[in-house]
């Protein structure tokens, strides 16, 4: 089993470009999430979907849209890129929400110049 | 809204210290996860407890959760250079979603 993978590793956009995440899990988890993490500010939680065709916001939704495409893939869309966004984003699943432990993939590196 | 808080972020200790971080909440919890991020890399889940006064052990880690469910610690025995990293908590009340600390960075002197 892969776990939760992510593409691409790493990224640069140019202010105002747009660009999709894609994240997915091989575990037949009910809830997938998406995370910024900055220096300092720890896991920001972006959105998520606590089952397959729901979806809502979390802490830091703002310059955001997501789709949960079927139970194994959730993508992260950035419309129109800022600097403010460069950033790791982490996608991560979990059983169901909350109370059952988030498995995490291995991350983007964003840039926005 | 819930808060789960880590002070300090960083911590320094010399191999073979012993180290010990707490983690509070502003409300009660129904659950507290632990996650260790080695650098460079991503989040690991490393124990969940539940219950008033949970104690469990991993080898040299032991975690607690607080009689009151609104705190935690992690306590490393004799630290090794492979203890390096930053540790999260994560706690999550009844009917709210699961809320990172910001994290604690641990760096050990050989």
């Amino acid at each position: 089993n892969a776990g939760v993978t992510q593409t691409p590793k790493f990224q640069v956009l140019k202010t105002g470009q747009s660009m999709t995440l894609q994240c997915a899990q091989d575990m037949n988890h009910n809830s997938m999430y998406w995370y910024r993490q900055d220096p300092g500010m720890g896991l920001r939680l972006i959105y998520y979907s606590a089952s397959e065709g729901t979806t809502d916001k979390g802490e830091v939704p703002n310059g955001y849209n997501v789709s949960r495409l079927n139970k194994r893939e959730f993508s992260l869309r950035l419309e129109s890129a800022a600097p403010s966004q460069t950033s790791v984003y982490f996608c991560a699943s979990s059983r169901d929400r909350d109370s059952y432990e988030q498995y995490f993939g291995p991350g983007t590196r964003l840039t926005v110049t | 809204g819930q808060q789960v808080m880590q002070i300090p972020q960083y911590q320094h200790v010399q191999e073979g210290e012993d180290f010990t971080t707490y983690c509070n909440s502003s409300t009660t919890l129904s659950n507290i996860q632990w996650y260790k991020q080695r650098p460079g890399g991503h989040p690991v889940f490393l124990i969940q407890l539940v219950k008033s006064g949970e104690v469990k052990k991993q080898k040299r880690l032991t975690f607690q959760f607080g009689e009151a469910k609104k705190n935690s610690s992690l306590h490393i025995t004799a630290t090794q250079t492979t203890d390096v990293g930053t540790y999260f908590c994560a706690g999550s009340g009844a009917n709210s979603k699961l809320t990172f600390g910001k994290g604690i960075t641990l760096s050990v002197r050989p």
